[in-house]
């Protein structure tokens, strides 16, 4: 069973910094590229950034580019969301997914979900 | 940036009506259209990837159509599971973005 489980989330101050994390089990993990998602309360879906299987192709919302930094741990199955010089908007769940294959090639959507973390940036 | 269009923003319908969300995109986007169902509280669920491919698991009373700039998500008889929130999302370059959201509500 495919399963994705985030953690780091919480509590932060304007312009500080977290790391989130996502577990994942039950796949070939270092054979899929994973994504990051964000929602906001009562907000819609918003795409924060993709990294493909081996970590050679990374892609950034403009929202978070410059500030935000996704790695993978292909041995640890992990993946990872370095969140730096946070603001009142980057208050969300953050959500990591793997991507949809298909015929071998990503496609950039995603299958599997992990429940989310929530990150809270406030003063 | 490719901005996608969703419409109806919310859509009142009975069990058994059959009903269709559309999405457009900004620019042209080939077949590079997923749609996306979420619950309250709860992870999206992909339904469809490619504009049209069903994904693995999902009711055939789903499917999706389109390419280029015009997509649809169409429910053929809806059922009391399939009220819920429903998202496209373009991933054509570097850069995916999701529409607004379209809410489906119980008439």
């Amino acid at each position: 069973e495919v399963q994705l489980v985030e953690s780091g989330g919480g509590l932060v101050e304007p312009g500080g910094s977290l790391r989130l994390s996502c577990a994942a089990s039950g796949f070939i993990f270092r054979t899929f590229s994973m994504q990051w998602f964000r929602q906001a309360a009562g907000r819609g879906l918003e795409w924060v950034a993709y990294i493909s299987s081996t970590s050679s192709n990374i892609y950034y919302a403009d929202s978070v580019r410059g500030r935000f930094t996704i790695s993978r741990d292909n041995a640890g199955s992990t993946l990872y969301l370095r969140l730096d010089s946070l603001r009142d908007e980057d208050t969300a769940v953050y959500y990591c997914a793997r991507d949809r294959t298909f015929n071998y090639d990503s496609t950039g959507s995603a299958d599997f979900w992990g429940q989310g973390t929530l990150v809270t940036v406030s003063s | 940036d490719i901005q996608m269009t969703q419409s109806p923003s919310t859509l009142s319908a009975s069990v058994g009506d059959r009903v269709t969300i559309t999405c457009r995109a900004s620019q042209a986007i080939s077949k590079s259209l997923a749609w996306y169902q979420q619950k309250p509280g709860k992870a999206p669920k992909l339904l469809i990837f490619k504009a049209s491919t069903l994904e693995d698991g999902v009711p055939s009373r789903f499917s999706g159509s389109g390419s280029g700039t015009t997509f649809s998500l169409t429910i053929s008889s809806l059922q009391p599971d399939d009220f819920a929130t429903y998202y496209c999302q373009q991933y054509y370059n570097d850069f995916y973005t999701f529409g607004q959201g379209t809410y489906l509500e119980i008439k």
